[in-house]
């Protein structure tokens, strides 16, 4: 199976500084890979979906960026609100394997 | 409103079994396949199960293979899971969650149900 691992495990960063999360695949998965956001005690929601788009609804200071086996999330400019574990998904194949997650809060 | 409800949780002994539920609305549910996530309490998501639009495949992952069973009912829009031979290290919380294409294509979930907690415990 394709192993997914994320770097950081956890970091913290001012309001406003550009924050990014890389996330690499043990093997080539093409763009097939998403990014969802879980904030404390809340449902993990969808963010980007194959690499780099958008999920509706998802503010725009949220990017996705990568092919094959090395994906980033950036966050241009933190939000208090994004305080939040981050995980990308490989869903090329079964099983659609989660990262560790990456756990985003406030200096 | 495209909503997803899983039921059924709660506390069950060691060796012992559970069935989930999960009741969709607000979209078409036999056009996507479903998917089983849990979650273990403070720790990442872990992929559990999926079925295809008909019920005609079906994955699991090694951890829960032999044990669990998914199914659907389309004609009562409902997703199941049913556990068995239960332990300890499936004390989670157990997300019903959709796929944001349809057809049974290789996509991200777009919807993810509130979750049930199962607590394996003696």
């Amino acid at each position: 199976d394709i192993q997914m691992t994320q770097s950081p495990s956890s970091l913290s960063a001012s309001v406003g500084d550009r924050v990014t999360i890389t996330c690499r695949a043990s093997q080539g998965i093409s763009n097939y890979l998403a990014w969802y956001q879980q904030k404390p005690g809340k449902v993990p929601k969808l963010l980007i979906y194959a690499a780099s788009t958008l999920q509706s609804g998802v503010p725009s200071r949220f990017s996705g960026s990568g092919s094959g086996t090395e994906f980033t999330l950036t966050i241009s400019s933190l939000q208090p609100e994004d305080v939040a574990t981050y995980y990308c998904q490989k869903y090329n194949s079964a099983p659609r394997a989660f990262g560790p997650g990456t756990k985003v809060d406030i200096k | 409103e495209v909503q997803l409800v899983e039921s059924g949780g709660g506390l069950v002994q060691p060796g012992g079994s559970l069935r989930l539920s999960c009741s969709a609305s607000g979209f078409t549910f036999s056009r996507y396949g479903m998917h089983w996530v849990r979650q273990a309490p403070g720790k990442g998501l872990e992929y559990v199960s999926a079925i295809s639009s008909n019920g005609g495949s079906t994955y699991y992952a090694d951890s829960v293979k032999g044990r669990f069973t998914i199914s659907r009912d389309n004609s009562k829009n409902t997703l199941y899971l049913q556990m068995s031979s239960l332990r300890a290290e499936d004390t989670a919380v157990y997300y019903c969650v959709k796929d944001r294409g349809y057809g049974d294509s290789l996509d991200a979930f777009d919807i993810w149900g509130q979750g049930t907690m199962v607590t394996v415990s003696s």
